[in-house]
């Protein structure tokens, strides 16, 4: 079965560009989709389709996907943005979501 | 508003069943796929299930497929996740969740609920 790797961690300073992998056979053959989770929240989504921004998500938020690596970007880090990310692909008729990666604002 | 309030929650033995709802509200439910995604207590998102808008396309994950079964009324507005055979395994934080867009069968997950917490245990 297909399997999403994301990295546990990552930290960033504030002011500074964060980038969260997500790696998968051939993952650029597939939708890419990013979730934002915050502690005791449901989880918000912020890219679909590899790159585009749902209404009302930042500007600062980006997504690209090639080969076998999927990349969450987040510019100008502000603390707010200290949350779990997840990454989300369909792969023969299920839908899957990498580990999750902490983000931590240093 | 977009809004969907999960339901039917509880502490539940192993071996027993359990019937989780979801109630939607502020959109045209049944041009929709839904879904249900489980998180247990300090751990990442799992899928569990998913059915297209008109019921015509249903998927399970490994870990439940045989023992839960998905469907919606779009008359009523709801989702449903009918649950038998429970396992401590099971116990974790069920959202639902529509999809981005109409009449796609796989997609991003747009709206969340707060979800409903179940726990397996004797």
């Amino acid at each position: 079965s297909y399997v999403l790797t994301q990295p546990p961690s990552v930290s960033v300073a504030p002011g500074q560009t964060a980038r969260i992998t997500c790696g998968g056979n051939n993952i650029g053959s597939k939708s890419v989709h990013w979730y934002q989770q915050k502690p005791g929240q449901a989880p918000v989504l912020v890219v679909y389709d590899d790159s585009d921004r749902p209404s009302g998500i930042p500007e600062r938020f980006s997504g690209s996907n090639s080969g076998n690596t999927a990349t969450l970007t987040i510019s100008r880090v502000e603390a707010g943005d200290e949350a779990d990310y997840y990454c989300q692909v369909w792969d023969s008729s299920s839908d899957l979501f990498g580990g999750g990666t902490k983000l931590t604002v240093l | 508003e977009v809004q969907l309030v999960e339901s039917g929650g509880g502490l539940v033995q192993p071996g027993r069943s359990l019937r989780l709802s979801c109630a939607a509200s502020g959109f045209t439910f049944d041009d929709y796929a839904m879904h249900w995604v489980r998180q247990a207590p300090g751990k990442g998102l799992e899928w569990v299930s998913g059915i297209s808008w008109n019921s015509g396309s249903i998927g399970y994950a490994d870990s439940v497929k045989g023992r839960f079964t998905i469907s919606r009324d779009n008359a009523k507005n709801s989702l449903y996740l009918q649950m038998n055979s429970l396992r401590a395994e099971d116990t974790a934080l069920y959202y639902c969740a529509n999809g981005l867009r109409p009449f796609r069968p796989a997609d991003a997950f747009d709206i969340w609920g707060q979800g409903t917490m179940v726990t397996v245990s004797s």
